[in-house]
């Protein structure tokens, strides 16, 4: 089946530090991704859709120079939380959609845990 | 836009008995697909089942079912033959012909033994 592995899984830094966080689909290709932020006990809320060669849309509320992502490539994409913060403190979770296979549902990775101290 | 509603925070239910999830959503489209997914602790989302608006017919997988009234915009899981391992959190999730992907707030599902 289809795999999306996001790294790191778990990282933890000072206050100021940009963390980048990358998603790849292993064995498909994805016009489409998709990245979330999940607090503790809360849903996931949809960041930003970013699609391949182009620049990602995000949700309202989502600041665009706060969370770069940039998917460059029909494998990866990646969210570079800048100058981050303990409010950035979160999980994020990214999915892909396959290529052509719109109507299938998307692939989720395996979440960041971001912990900024 | 859309809207997802999970009115349960949290459900408990014996093992080997069944449990139903409850889920209502509201789309201004009429092309939509319906998912339920379940979050363990890892933390991984895995899908349990889907359903797509124009089928009348219920989803089946397994022990997992839904109750898909499209009138009433609801979509509850059925889980039956309740086990241990089914403890997570579960969400309900609608998503639009843009492929944008609403989840409910979540349910959390304990299973005593």
């Amino acid at each position: 089946g289809a795999v999306v592995s996001q790294h790191p899984s778990w990282v933890i830094c000072k206050s100021g530090t940009s963390v980048k966080i990358e998603c790849r689909s292993l064995d498909f290709q994805a016009t489409t991704m998709f990245w979330y932020r999940q607090f503790p006990k809360q849903s996931l809320m949809l960041m930003a859709t970013s699609n391949e060669g182009s620049k990602a849309t995000y949700e309202q509320g989502v600041e665009k120079d706060k969370f770069l992502i940039n998917h460059a490539s029909l494998t990866l994409s990646t969210l570079t939380v800048t100058s981050a913060h303990p409010e950035d403190s979160s999980f994020y979770i990214c999915s892909a959609r396959e290529k052509d296979r719109g109507q299938q549902p998307q692939h989720f990775g395996d979440g960041t845990r971001l912990s900024i101290l | 836009a859309q809207t997802v509603t999970q009115s349960q925070p949290e459900m408990s239910v014996q093992e080997a008995e069944t449990v139903t999830l409850s889920c209502t959503y509201d789309t201004s489209e009429s092309d939509y697909y319906l998912f339920w997914y379940k979050q363990p602790p890892s933390r991984q989302m895995i899908l349990v089942i889907r359903q797509e608006a124009y089928k009348q017919q219920n989803a089946t997988e397994n022990r997992f079912s839904v109750n898909f009234q499209k009138a009433a915009k609801s979509f509850s899981l059925k889980i039956s033959d309740s086990q241990l391992g089914d403890a997570a959190m579960y969400f309900c999730a609608c998503r639009n012909a843009g492929n944008m992907l609403t989840f409910g707030g979540g349910t959390r599902l304990m299973v005593k033994p």
